[in-house]
């Protein structure tokens, strides 16, 4: 069955703290990889993603992501957080062909403490 | 920066009553679709919609769902016959032709269903 977790729910740090959210799929096939970013009273935005070449792709506001397909991974960093970082944060994947849905992850709340 | 568009917001609605979501995906976008995200849980996919017809539903996308592209501007869920687990965010999302842009999809803001 296609499924994606994620292993935090719940994430509470301080500011210039490192950050690693972790996601891990079950997918068959090809996929697309992609995190989006929640923040409060808003709708989805896209961080960053993965399609193909160097496993290390960086997004906007700071984050990274790495692509390690033995483990089926695909966790998100950021190295100093701020409190505007303060969101939920979804993992999402999709195949390469057919009507694209997204599979997504449960979702990770990352407060943020001044 | 073109972005997806939903109304209404809020919807409260009776048990029973009928509701219609509405969605104005990015303008040359081909592929669209609903999702649904029930509180404390994950963002679950509805449907997808291609060439003016559905492409794929879930499990959850029966008999008393449907959507509708009624013009060249809007993409409408409909619910006829609402229950009170039909409670959620609904959220529509729009993605380009085939390739990099097929692929990454532009979500609206949500509207936030509740039915009594």
């Amino acid at each position: 069955a296609q499924s994606v977790s994620q292993h935090n729910h719940h994430v509470i740090l301080s500011e210039a703290a490192s950050l690693e959210l972790g996601c891990n799929y079950s997918y068959g096939g090809t996929v697309n990889l992609f995190w989006y970013v929640q923040y409060p009273g808003q709708h989805l935005q896209l961080l960053l993603k993965y399609f193909s070449g160097d496993p290390l792709v960086k997004g906007i506001k700071g984050f990274e992501a790495e692509f390690i397909k033995s483990k089926f991974s695909f966790n998100l960093r950021k190295p100093s957080v701020q409190w505007s970082d303060t969101a939920e944060y979804f993992c999402a994947v999709n195949k390469k062909s057919g009507t694209y849905k997204y599979i997504f992850g449960t979702g990770t709340r990352l407060k943020v403490l001044a | 920066e073109p972005e997806v568009t939903q109304t209404p917001s809020h919807q409260v609605t009776q048990m029973g009553q009928e509701v219609i979501l509405r969605c104005v995906p990015i303008s040359n976008h081909l592929y669209f679709y609903w999702y649904r995200q029930i509180l404390g849980q994950k963002v679950e996919f509805l449907v997808s919609f291609y060439n003016n017809e559905i492409s794929e539903k879930s499990e959850i996308f029966d008999d008393q769902f449907s959507v509708e592209r009624p013009d060249g501007s809007n993409f409408t869920l409909k619910i006829r016959s609402t229950k009170l687990e039909d409670s959620a965010m609904y959220f529509c999302a729009s993605s380009g032709t085939s390739g990099t842009e097929g692929e990454t999809q532009y979500f609206g803001p949500g509207t936030r269903l509740l039915v009594l």
